[in-house]
């Protein structure tokens, strides 16, 4: 595609029950990142992909949150037993190579999640 | 830890008036990129500044990085209210990782 994909737009999730955030990128590119962006706030880094490797799992911020790559293109956010906290935008984001190689990364619309 | 603190949090300008905004890390960086989002969307690539001391030009926005490649500005020029938003920079570090910045949120009054 054109651009960065995210499905759903909006996800509006029971407390307790799981979900599954998915992330087409740009075809070809190499790295992707998932960010956590709350009202009026920044985008907190999750984790990164180089291709299907998760380099780097840190920003997750408990062990309800999942992610996976498997095929090096499309990427699933799994969040487990949701709780009123992990309402935000999930963005996710790909490049195509990474970062530290300069090249721009490409920002999908968002996922808002709201748990209730 | 891997962070980049970015101030101020917001700036209300008069339309025409100056605006700046910061960004720090405590570790070296190996580029800085700068992005803006607009209310309801998502983060839009600005530039990408790579080398010590560097300094980029788009119209109304230079940027600069630092000597010390840990510190980095946007300075918009006269500003107008097509440049509302939030304005974030997002460090690159040696492991691959980016982290943006909590951003600066521009409001402009005409």
């Amino acid at each position: 595609g054109a651009g960065v994909s995210q499905s759903p737009r909006y996800k509006v999730a029971k407390r307790g029950q799981d979900v599954a955030l998915r992330c087409d990128p740009i075809s070809g590119h190499v790295s992707l990142f998932w960010y956590q962006q709350a009202l009026g706030q920044g985008p907190e880094f999750l984790t990164y992909f180089q291709n299907e490797a998760q380099l780097d799992k840190s920003g997750l911020p408990s062990d309800r949150f999942f992610a996976e790559r498997p095929e090096g293109s499309v990427s699933t956010l799994k969040i487990q037993r949701t709780q009123q906290e992990d309402s935000a935008v999930y963005l996710c984001a790909s490049s195509e190579t990474g970062p530290s190689l300069n090249t721009e990364a490409f920002f999908g619309q968002g996922t808002r999640l709201t748990v209730v | 830890g891997q962070q980049v603190m970015q101030i101020p949090q917001y700036q209300h300008v008069q339309e025409g008036e100056d605006f700046t905004t910061y960004c720090n890390s405590s570790t070296t960086l190996s580029n800085i990129q700068w992005y803006k989002q607009r209310p309801g969307g998502h983060p839009v690539f600005l530039i990408q500044l790579v080398k010590s001391g560097e300094v980029k030009k788009q119209k109304r926005l230079t940027f600069q990085f630092g000597e010390a490649k840990k510190n980095s500005s946007l300075h918009i020029t006269a500003t107008q209210t097509t440049d509302v938003g939030t304005y974030f920079c997002a460090g690159g570090f040696n492991n691959n990782d980016m982290r943006f910045g909590a951003g600066t949120r521009l409001t402009v009054k005409p």
